[in-house]
């Protein structure tokens, strides 16, 4: 099983919809999970930190399932904007990046 | 304004060519990341700094070397890149190593290509 695994996409989602996508973990000892959004050919920029009783932060939500281990991303009314490649990122005793998965909001 | 600075954007250099790599930052974060990202690849951490504390990932081939002088500057050399080196070469900060959430500032990168 690989440290952390992604769906890669892409994810075709018409404007206004409600997307969610899942990232699984293999250690059950990692401590701190993140989502960050990565535009093509630009650097993975912090969407938001990922807590234990779960977190939202205006249209985005986050939760953590350490029973399953995994997280997941869900994005409500999506926009154009929101295209882009979501990475996990995982961190035990080293920090492990997910490939990303692939989103695009269609017009 | 930036706070974490790669030079240059791109790079072009030959087989065998040795190439030096810049990040700098404006935060005062304690630790600065290297991590090569190849196309639809997951960005894979070379090395990092905690202060003046090299930490080298098992995998990281012995081509690719770092210097840090001082807090704001940090560098990637590539001693003699080939052509699977061609990538973006990501910088990072944090401000510290051990908190648990720790959140991560990258550079813009810089895009090198290997002829």
């Amino acid at each position: 099983r690989k440290e952390v695994e992604q769906d890669p996409g892409p994810f075709n989602v018409p404007e206004g919809a409600t997307v969610a996508f899942n990232c699984t973990y293999s250690n059950s000892a990692s401590q701190s999970f993140f989502w960050y959004r990565q535009d093509c050919r630009k650097e993975p920029k912090l969407l938001m930190s990922v807590y234990s009783s779960g977190n939202e932060d205006g249209r985005f939500t986050a939760q953590l399932n350490r029973a399953s281990q995994y997280i997941s991303l869900l994005i409500r009314d999506s926009k154009l904007s929101d295209s882009a490649t979501y990475l996990c990122v995982v961190r035990d005793d080293k920090i492990i990046f997910g490939k990303g998965t692939r989103l695009h909001i269609l017009p | 304004d930036a706070m974490v600075i790669q030079n240059p954007r791109y790079q072009v250099t030959q087989f065998g060519k040795p190439v030096t790599l810049s990040c700098s930052q404006t935060l005062n974060h304690n630790v600065m990341y290297w991590y090569q990202q190849k196309s639809s690849q997951a960005p894979k951490l070379l090395f990092h700094y905690y202060d003046k504390d090299f930490n080298n990932e098992a995998d990281t081939p012995d081509n690719f070397q770092s210097r840090r002088p001082n807090t704001s500057f940090c560098f990637l050399d590539i001693r003699s890149p080939g052509l699977g080196d061609a990538a973006m070469y990501l910088c990072a900060t944090s401000r510290d190593r051990l908190a648990v959430y720790n959140e991560q500032f990258f550079g813009p990168g810089t895009r090198l290509t290997v002829l």
